[in-house]
């Protein structure tokens, strides 16, 4: 089955200490997006990838980074965390990225613990 | 400044009664709507969706009402079934590519 698949499911590290997070997908779609979810709040969009052309939010902090080396993965570098980036990761595809064509795919989800 | 909002954050409703999920939105740029539904430990999935050109859509239980002039969306899901409990995120999006912008989510408990 085509599909969005985050690793690791969870991962904790230290205060400070650089994380990666991993996202692929099988469904060859061009668009491949980052979300960050803290406890009952909305998913907030970090940025996107249309194909090679990287999009950051403005409001997204300077400490995360992303990575597209191909079509089908993306990384979501977080260069020293701090506690306030304990949040559950979403990474999303989508086919073209119009408006009107906005359905986008979701993985499962990386948790991100901070100690 | 948050411009998609789900102001119930639960919602419980009886097997075989409606539910109905309301969505406020402030930006009147946006044309295109979308419901997500997500079970624990599970990304969100796409659920069903609306352009601003529509009042209505339906998939089977699912409807998805559009209020333009309200800047209002609701979902009514008829007959509401156990396993339709999960957390529904209404979605917005503009004319940008492909953003999505979310409320905060709605959790529905559907009791047999």
């Amino acid at each position: 089955d085509a599909m969005v698949i985050q690793n690791p499911r969870y991962q904790v590290t230290q205060f400070g200490k650089p994380v990666t997070l991993s996202c692929s997908q099988t469904l060859n779609h061009n668009v491949m997006y980052w979300y960050q979810q803290k406890s009952s709040q909305a998913p907030k969009l970090l940025f996107h990838y249309y194909d090679k052309d990287f999009n950051n939010e403005a409001d997204t902090p300077d400490n995360f980074q992303s990575r597209r080396p191909n079509t089908s993965f993306c990384f979501l570098d977080i260069r020293s965390p701090g506690l306030g980036d304990a949040a559950m990761y979403l990474c999303a595809t989508s086919r073209k990225g119009l408006a009107g064509d906005n359905e986008q795919f979701f993985g499962p989800g990386t948790r991100l613990t901070v100690l | 400044d948050q411009q998609v909002k789900q102001n119930s954050p639960s919602l419980s409703v009886q097997e075989g009664r409606i539910s109905i999920l309301n969505c406020d939105y402030t930006n009147s740029m946006f044309d295109y709507f979308l419901w997500y539904k997500k079970y624990p430990a599970e990304g969100p999935t796409f659920l069903i969706s609306i352009s601003s050109i529509k009042d209505k859509n339906e998939d089977g239980r699912f409807t998805v009402f559009l209020n333009k002039s309200a800047k209002h969306l609701s979902l009514h899901i008829v007959p509401s079934q156990p396993g339709d409990s999960a957390v529904y995120f209404c979605a917005a999006a503009g004319t940008s590519y492909g953003k999505l912008t979310f409320g905060q989510g709605t959790i529905l408990t559907v009791h047999p």
